[in-house]
């Protein structure tokens, strides 16, 4: 089946520093990525969706300035945490889909530590 | 009201027992409807998706659609400790766009 690995899978940085997540699809070419923030015990939110050599679409309420994203090729995708804060802590976990339809595919999740 | 609604939970079930777990949604233009097991400080892992209305099973997983009540659910026969974990919902209009999720369900199963 589809896999999609994310790396690294747990990060602790200093507060003012950029922390850098990568996401790559293994056996499939991922037109589209996904990337969410997940609190304890909540479900997953949303903060942008990128498409292969486009700029990602950022949902309402995240600062694309600070959660940079790069979806360079058709397998991998980079979210950058600029400047990163305590209150940045949280999961962070990518999605990908490819060509047809087959369900959404998952990378393990990074847990961002900032102190 | 929310797009997709489905109880936290927790559940929790003897081993053996039938896992029986549900959402409901608002948006009739959902056509994709997938499950999702998540465990603790894990990225979720697709269990089964289902498109537009109809059952599917696989092993001791079964889901169910009905887009006439906007309402799915997930069957686990003869649940294991291993089952143990978060169970979300999530559904799409047409397989390409965001996902909407529920908020999960925790199930614990009891050796």
């Amino acid at each position: 089946g589809a896999v999609v690995s994310q790396h690294p899978s747990r990060v602790i940085c200093k507060s003012g520093t950029s922390v850098k997540i990568e996401c790559r699809s293994l056996d499939f070419q991922a037109t589209t990525m996904f990337w969410y923030r997940q609190f304890p015990k909540q479900s997953l939110m949303l903060m942008a969706t990128s498409n292969e050599g486009s700029k990602a679409t950022y949902e309402q309420g995240v600062e694309k300035d600070k959660f940079l994203i790069n979806h360079a090729s058709l397998t991998l995708s980079t979210l950058t945490v600029t400047s990163a804060h305590p209150e940045d802590s949280s999961f962070y976990i990518c999605s990908a889909r490819g060509q047809g339809f087959d369900g959404y595919t998952f990378g393990s999740g990074t847990r961002l530590t900032v102190v | 009201q929310k797009e997709v609604e489905q109880d936290p939970g927790p559940l929790s079930v003897p081993e053996g027992a039938i896992v029986s777990l549900n959402c409901t949604y608002s948006n009739s233009a959902f056509q994709y409807f997938m499950w999702y097991r998540q465990y603790s400080r894990k990225g979720p892992e697709l269990l089964m998706y289902t498109y537009s209305s109809g059952n599917k099973e696989d092993g001791r997983f079964t889901a169910q659609v009905d887009k006439s009540s906007k309402y799915i659910s997930l069957f686990i026969r003869d649940s294991q400790p291993s089952d143990s974990a978060t169970y979300l919902c999530a559904m799409s209009p047409n397989g390409n766009n965001r996902l909407a999720f529920g908020k999960g369900n925790q199930v614990v199963v009891i050796p």
